[in-house]
């Protein structure tokens, strides 16, 4: 199965911009989906088909894929930002959907 | 756009057995892709089954041999019978929907915990 890669844990300031990268070999290839979950709750899809936003979700947030990295952005950060963000995509070889490791966003 | 409801959790001791439901409302699960999807104390997701509208299932190399899905077209629900329960598979159990292949999991229930301890 794919192995998708991020970075443990991002910091920033109020009213900053926050990157969430998502690595894994040809991921560009595949469709990217991101999620938040804050403490106690279930994931929400924020980000799906690596760029667009589903209802109710600000347009602060968005998504792009480069070579093999996908990023999810966060524009004017602001303290309920604060959560764990995970990538997903569906691997097709195995039938089997991968999450990344997740990044906990602290807003500093 | 649809609700999911787990229920099933509970203490467990190693090598027992568990069954997990997953009641599902606003849809009808035998249309989509239903999903559980784990996630241990302090640690990330991790997904654990589907069973696709067509009824072939799928699962994580973790849980194979030991956990089955299924799902009651007749109740709308999902349901993941958990055998030779380990440590490991001490977590919150969520179930989730995708509407399609490669889809994003759109709704997800509130999870349902499960801990296997001696």
């Amino acid at each position: 199965s794919d192995v998708l890669t991020q970075p443990p844990s991002v910091s920033v300031a109020p009213g900053k911009t926050a990157r969430f990268t998502c690595g894994g070999n040809n991921i560009g290839s595949k469709s990217v989906h991101w999620y938040q979950q804050k403490p106690g709750q279930a994931p929400v899809l924020v980000i799906y088909y690596d760029s667009d936003r589903p209802s109710g979700i600000p347009e602060r947030f968005s998504g792009s894929i480069s070579g093999n990295t996908a990023t999810l952005t966060i524009s004017r950060v602001e303290a309920g930002d604060e959560a764990d963000y995970y990538c997903q995509v569906w691997d097709s070889s195995s039938d089997h959907w991968v999450f990344g490791g997740g990044t906990k966003l602290t807003v500093l | 756009e649809g609700q999911l409801v787990e229920s099933g959790g509970g203490l467990m001791q190693p090598g027992g057995s568990l069954r997990l439901s997953c009641a599902v409302s606003g849809f009808i699960a035998s249309r989509n892709y239903m999903s559980w999807v784990r996630q241990a104390p302090g640690k990330g997701l991790e997904w654990v089954s589907v069973i696709y509208s067509g009824g072939s299932t799928y699962y994580a190399d973790s849980v194979k041999g030991r956990f089955t899905i299924s799902r009651d077209n007749s109740r709308n629900t999902l349901h993941l019978q958990m055998n030779s329960l380990r440590a490991q598979d001490t977590a919150v159990y969520y179930c989730a929907r995708a509407e399609s292949l490669a889809d994003p999991f759109d709704v997800w229930g509130q999870g349902t915990m499960v801990t296997v301890s001696s």
